[in-house]
């Protein structure tokens, strides 16, 4: 069975551009959810999706929004980036109570 | 506001040590309690999961246990070998699928 698959792995953009990163869970899974892991503030809940619907939220911004498709992919968007904003994005995909991650998306805001 | 809370941060041990890794939450209701390992610039890969009305759970040489009253958790590794040298993390959940990570333990086997 494939396991969670993230695109791109690697993305480099400047200030004040927004940007889309995608998250494919593993097949029958129908909830994900998005982390930020950063050296500073460590492993951060940004939210979850489950059945196309935002279940939880975490504490961040506005800028940052999701949305989950019928085939249970998921968007992570951030809109008007900041330098603050480099990081590791994950996202975790699960059936029951186990989360299973993908490898990630490294963004590099300059 | 749930807290974890993971020492040591870093960890050096000899091959073929056994050792424990801490992890402690501030707010004892939690749904259950993840153990993860993530190597260098890579996602995490799950290791055990405890329920909260389970004391532990075992696979292979690693042994997690949970006391939810005091708020702890500890993930004993048996006979450390160097393939074990990554970062371990766990996570605090609760039943609406809110997961809260410690800062890690970054674990170095030497051979």
């Amino acid at each position: 069975k494939a396991g969670v698959t993230q695109t791109p792995r690697y993305l480099i953009k400047t200030r004040g551009q927004q940007v889309t990163l995608s998250c494919s869970p593993i097949s029958g899974h129908r909830s994900v959810s998005w982390y930020q892991q950063t050296p500073g503030q460590g492993l951060q809940f940004l939210f979850e999706y489950f059945s196309e619907t935002q279940r939880n939220k975490g504490n961040f911004p506005g800028r940052f929004s999701g949305r989950q498709f019928s085939n249970s992919r998921s968007e992570m968007n951030v809109s008007t980036l900041e330098l603050g904003d480099s990081a590791l994005y994950l996202c975790a995909s699960r059936l029951t109570d186990t989360q299973y991650f993908g490898p990630g998306t490294r963004l590099t805001v300059l | 506001k749930q807290e974890v809370t993971q020492i040591p941060a870093a960890l050096s041990v000899p091959e073929g040590e056994n050792l424990v890794l801490n992890c402690s939450f501030t707010d004892s209701a939690i749904y259950n309690l993840q153990w993860f390992r993530q190597d260098p610039g890579k996602g995490l890969t799950s290791l055990l999961l405890i329920q909260s009305s389970q004391r532990e759970q075992t696979s292979g040489r690693l042994n997690a246990s949970l006391d939810k009253s005091s708020g702890r958790s500890t993930l004993y590794i048996a006979a450390s070998q160097p393939g074990d040298s990554a970062t371990y993390l766990c996570a605090a959940n609760t039943n609406a699928g809110k997961s809260t990570f410690g800062d890690g333990t970054t674990l170095t086997v030497k051979p």
